[in-house]
């Protein structure tokens, strides 16, 4: 199983709900990351997790909180979150972290928020 | 420090050879290429790597100046599934985990 995968596709929230989004593989990879990416833009890292543990936060609003549960799952939990935060919402996943690895991308949620 | 991609857009016929560059005003440890089609994920190409050999993916390769900190993705005899948005990504050193993207270029493929 080469594949990453994300839940759900797409998602529409108010400024004031609270949903998260859900990621998983079975690679065996050790090392997980979200991004974020706009139109036209080129995916920007928001946090990395290294062997369940937080390893990078790109200095990410409170309001974006990430969660590894085990190392075959990452969650994302998105609360009061502002219309600008609208972006489709990438997972990847890599054997360990660092340049020689090539990381392997889910298909994202396209997310609005209202 | 982002990367810099050059050009930003290419269209090309089927059959046609297209160079694209990826250079850095820092030095690299690794350089990373991936394709994005519209509405999909991207997909890993290849990695360069400081010291290593140019690699190749089918008709793609793809070469790293590791003096210039640049790179460069050769698309050979392009087929109409080439078109995307190529990104590369780069490392700054062997112990960082954050991957930083170039802002892309579009490429089209036309039969």
């Amino acid at each position: 199983d080469t594949e990453v995968t994300q839940t759900p596709k797409h998602l529409v929230m108010g400024m004031t709900n609270k949903k998260s989004l859900k990621c998983e593989q079975h690679m065996g990879h050790r090392a997980m990351y979200w991004y974020k990416q706009k139109a036209k833009k080129p995916p920007e890292l928001m946090f990395v997790y290294s062997y369940e543990k937080l390893s990078i936060n790109e200095s990410v609003p409170s309001r974006f909180s990430p969660e590894c549960p085990n190392s075959s799952l990452l969650n994302l939990h998105l609360h009061a979150l502002q219309p600008e935060d609208s972006a489709l919402y990438l997972c990847a996943s890599s054997q360990d972290i660092g340049p020689e690895n090539e990381q392997f991308f889910g298909p994202g949620t396209r997310l609005t928020v209202l | 420090q982002q990367p810099v991609q050059s050009p930003q857009a290419v269209i090309l016929r089927e059959g046609e050879d297209a160079v694209i560059n990826c250079s850095s005003s820092k030095a690299l440890y690794s350089v990373h290429w991936y394709r994005q089609k519209h509405g999909e994920a991207p997909v890993f190409l290849m990695i360069l790597l400081k010291g290593g050999e140019q690699m190749r993916h089918e008709k793609i390769s793809a070469s790293f100046n590791e003096k210039k900190q640049q790179s460069s993705l050769y698309l050979t005899a392009s087929q109409l599934s080439y078109s995307g948005t190529y990104f590369c990504g780069t490392y700054g050193s062997s112990n960082t985990g954050k991957l930083i993207f170039g802002q892309g270029t579009t490429l089209q493929v036309k039969p």
